[in-house]
């Protein structure tokens, strides 16, 4: 089975732009979650998507938001990127939405804000 | 408000030596505990997960944890590192009831050769 992907691997864009991460689940998985993940902070939760529908988010302000398709493939989107917005961006999939189903990671877009 | 604590930032240890990374969890119901491991400039991967049973479990590479209850701990064990376990190790938890995984902060091991 191949892994979570995420596209692209690397970007570089200037305070104020928008920028659209993508992630495609592995097959069967219909649980799609993104984390921003930086030195100082670890790993935090962006947002939660199951059959199309957010069911958690994270304590980010509204300038970041996702969406899901009816293939299970997800997006996330970041309006008015700031400085601080540089992170590594974690996709993580998984085949249900509760209890001991595993989270799998994708290797992460790297977001550079400049 | 959920959360997970790992006791230790940054770990440093020899070849051989024996290794427990702490990590608690703040959750009052049913728990299904999970350790990670991100290795330089690779993916996050599931080590180990705890969700019945037997409390202690066995993982990847030799590394096994022991979830006690009434201290709210899923600690991390391996009985000798090696310099290839130089990692940053995770642990999260979740519960049955669809909440997100909750993760702890993150503990940088460095196995010295």
């Amino acid at each position: 089975k191949a892994g979570v992907t995420q596209t692209p691997r690397y970007l570089i864009k200037t305070r104020g732009q928008q920028v659209t991460l993508s992630c495609s689940p592995i097959s069967g998985h219909r649980s799609v979650s993104w984390y921003q993940q930086t030195p100082g902070q670890g790993l935090q939760f962006l947002f939660e998507y199951f059959s199309e529908t957010q069911r958690n988010k994270g304590n980010f302000p509204g300038r970041f938001s996702g969406r899901q398709f009816s293939n299970s493939r997800s997006e996330m989107n970041v309006s008015t990127l700031e400085l601080g917005d540089s992170a590594l961006y974690l996709c993580a999939s998984s085949p249900g939405l509760a209890g001991p189903n595993e989270q799998f990671f994708g290797p992460g877009t790297r977001l550079t804000v400049l | 408000a959920q959360s997970v604590s790992q006791h230790n930032h940054h770990v440093i240890l020899s070849e051989a030596a024996s290794l427990e990374l702490g990590c608690n969890y703040s959750y009052g119901g049913t728990v299904n505990l999970f350790w990670y491991v991100q290795y330089p400039g690779q993916h996050l991967q599931l080590l180990l997960k705890y969700f019945s049973g037997d409390p202690l479990v066995k993982g990847i590479k030799g590394f096994e944890a022991e979830f006690i209850k009434s201290k709210f701990s899923f600690n991390l064990r391996k009985p000798s590192v090696q310099w290839s376990d130089t990692a940053e190790y995770f642990c999260a938890f979740r519960d049955n009831y669809g909440q997100n995984f909750v993760f702890g902060p993150g503990t940088r091991l460095s196995v010295l050769p």
